[in-house]
This record gives structure tokens, sequence and C-alpha cells, in this order.
């Protein structure tokens, strides 16, 4: 158990709905990220806060957001869902999110789009 | 932009073999992270890498950083069926970047 906790498990909506997913941090960890992950695909780093703010930002669409709340927990909104958005969603969190300390990875999302 | 390249995609080895995988960056890093994912899990920090030239063992696991800091290596001596799985480095330059991954099984 890395310490982060993510909800839901399994979601399964149809295309064109809007979900969002929700994260909470370890303790102590001001960072967070999200990565999308595709059948036999790798890691595909999306966004990264650190203390509310963003830091980051990789291939993230724009129907997709995500923010950062006062008590550090992080929910990522997926938007006008197409099938393609069907993956494995992980959040992930770090002490300083400056890219030297241990990423510790949730159990992640996953998003089936019908 | 960065970009962090990872071969091969997969490997598939007889328990016992050896096992090596390569990570290359386009652009210099200022340290490098390996992660293993076990099939239906998800991954799992192994190890950071900071020096150039660096190399570190966990038992059978040996972790390089290149001279010039844009590559990295994994190497597993006489693979066992518990390290299936697929391992990951990421790479810090402007930002921390992922590779794809290479996916390891391991024939009994």
């Amino acid at each position: 158990d890395s310490g982060v906790t993510q909800t839901p498990k399994h979601l399964i909506t149809a295309t064109g709905q809007r979900v969002t997913l929700r994260c909470s941090p370890r303790s102590g960890d001001l960072s967070v990220y999200w990565y999308q992950q595709s059948l036999d695909q790798g890691l595909q780093f999306l966004i990264q806060y650190y203390n509310g703010e963003e830091r980051a930002k990789g291939n993230i669409l724009e129907r997709f957001s995500a923010q950062q709340f006062p008590d550090l927990h992080s929910e990522l909104n997926l938007s006008s869902l197409e099938l393609g958005d069907s993956a494995l969603y992980f959040c992930a969190s770090s002490v300083t999110g400056d890219g030297t300390d241990t990423q510790y990875f949730g159990p992640g999302t996953r998003l089936t789009v019908l | 932009g960065q970009q962090v390249m990872q071969i091969p995609q997969y490997q598939h080895v007889q328990e016992g073999e050896d096992f090596t995988t390569y990570c290359n960056s386009s652009t210099t890093l200022s340290n490098i992270q390996w992660y293993k994912q076990r099939p239906g899990g998800h991954p799992v920090f192994l190890i950071q890498l900071v020096k150039s030239g660096e190399v570190k063992k966990q038992k059978r696991l040996t972790f390089q950083f290149g001279e010039a800091k844009k590559n990295s290596s994994l190497h597993i001596t006489a693979t066992q069926t518990t390290d299936v799985g697929t391992y990951f480095c990421a790479g810090k330059g402007h930002d921390m970047r992922f590779g794809a991954g290479t996916r390891l099984t391991v024939k009994p």
C-alpha cells in the first residue's frame, strides 16, 4: 500500500459524458501527478500540481482539466469523453515534486468509455 | 521537446537468463529513476541515479547512469518468475518524463 488513494476504482460511462477522478496523496506529500496508461502502453504524463498550484503540464487534452485543493487532494475532470479515453488513470504523489524524490503511485482508476 | 526512449518494448526470457532494458534521453538529465509495475499493479519505485557514470546494485539488479547523463540501463542477472512486469525509466530534464517501459515475461 503506497498511501495514495484513488476513487473510484472502476468507472464505466458513455461517450460524450463527463467524469471526475479523485486522488488523495500520501500524508505529507505536497505534489500530485496524473498519468494516463492505455492498454499495453507506457505512462503518459498529464499534469502535476504542487501545493495547489500547477507545476508542469504534459500531453493533457483540452477536454481534460485538473486541480489540487487546499487539503491537497486532487481531481481530474474528463469531459466530452471519447472511446479512446478508455485507460487506466494513475495518480502519484511526492514530497517536493521537483523530480528528485520518489513518486508513490495509487492503485489507479480504470475508465471504460462505451 | 524532451523525450525519453526505452528499448526493447518487450522481452521474453527463459528463467535463469539475463535481461537488460535501455533508456535514452534526447536531453541531458539531472537524474533518472526506475520503476517496476507488476501485472495488474501500479508502478513502484526501485532506485534513483544522480551522478554521471553511477552504478547501483540491488541484489540481482544492476542500474547504470551514462557518463553523459543521457542514458541508463537496468540489468537483471539470472531472472526469476518474480521479475515479471514492466520496467519504466523516468528521466528528469525540464520535468520528469517516463519511458514507454519494457515488458518482461519469464518462462519457468
